[in-house]
């Protein structure tokens, strides 16, 4: 079970690109979804927490309108990466909780997607 | 100064040893504690899941908590090459709070 399904796992495009990535939970609903990035042989860095029906909630240094997210179901939401350029290509990786009378319900991570902006 | 700090190695050990792998924190509201387990190019896989000090243990693995000094280790026993990844610690406060993560620690087991 907690089965999160990220798509696509690898995209490469060009310069000035719109691109869209989808998360989604295949086995439970989720209320609330998490969108991390992660440079080569460092951690995940939280961008952004996106809860179904709500506007997100973007970390200190994240261009919200670069970065859009939507959580439009509780079973998806998406990352757009607006006008992509070769410094926004890394690795981004969703997660997702669900909702729960469990304080311990723990986040379930996607496989990732690989973005190359040529 | 990093909320949670982490050894990145890489740390390398011949099949069959035990490997400890540690990270330390410097936010006191971090009550939960996770062990994520990352192979290349995928999503991090859910390893263990402690809130209290003490040792929980799940087959191989065995996670400590030493909230006095701040101080979260992952064991594992009779490490397999299979078991060769970067591994992950995880905090946070609140139940629903966001994850903090240390940078990884990159281990190979080696046959």
């Amino acid at each position: 079970g907690a089965v999160v399904s990220q798509h696509p796992s690898w995209v490469i495009c060009k310069s000035g690109t719109s691109v869209k990535i989808e998360c989604r939970s295949l086995d439970f609903q989720a209320t609330t979804m998490f969108w991390y990035r992660q440079f080569p042989k460092q951690s995940l860095m939280l961008m952004a927490t996106s809860n179904e029906g709500s506007k997100a909630t973007y970390e200190q240094g994240v261009e919200k309108d670069k970065f859009l997210i939507n959580h439009a179901s509780l079973t998806l939401s998406t990352l757009t990466v607006t006008s992509a350029h070769p410094e926004d290509s890394s690795f981004y990786i969703c997660s997702a909780r669900a909702w729960s009378g469990d304080p311990n319900q723990p986040q379930h991570f996607g496989d990732g997607t690989r973005l190359s902006i040529l | 100064q990093k909320e949670v700090e982490q050894d990145p190695g890489p740390l390398s050990v011949p099949e069959g040893a035990i490997v400890s792998l540690n990270c330390t924190y410097s936010n006191s509201a971090f009550q939960y504690f996770m062990w994520y387990r990352q192979y290349s190019r995928k999503g991090p896989e859910l390893l263990m899941y402690t809130y209290s000090s003490g040792n929980k243990e799940d087959g191989r693995f065995t996670a400590q908590v030493d909230k006095s000094s701040k101080y979260i280790s992952l064991f594992i026993r009779d490490s397999q090459p299979s078991d060769s990844a970067t591994y992950l610690c995880a905090s946070r406060g609140t139940s629903y709070g966001k994850l903090t993560f240390g940078q990884g620690t990159i281990l190979t087991v080696h046959p």
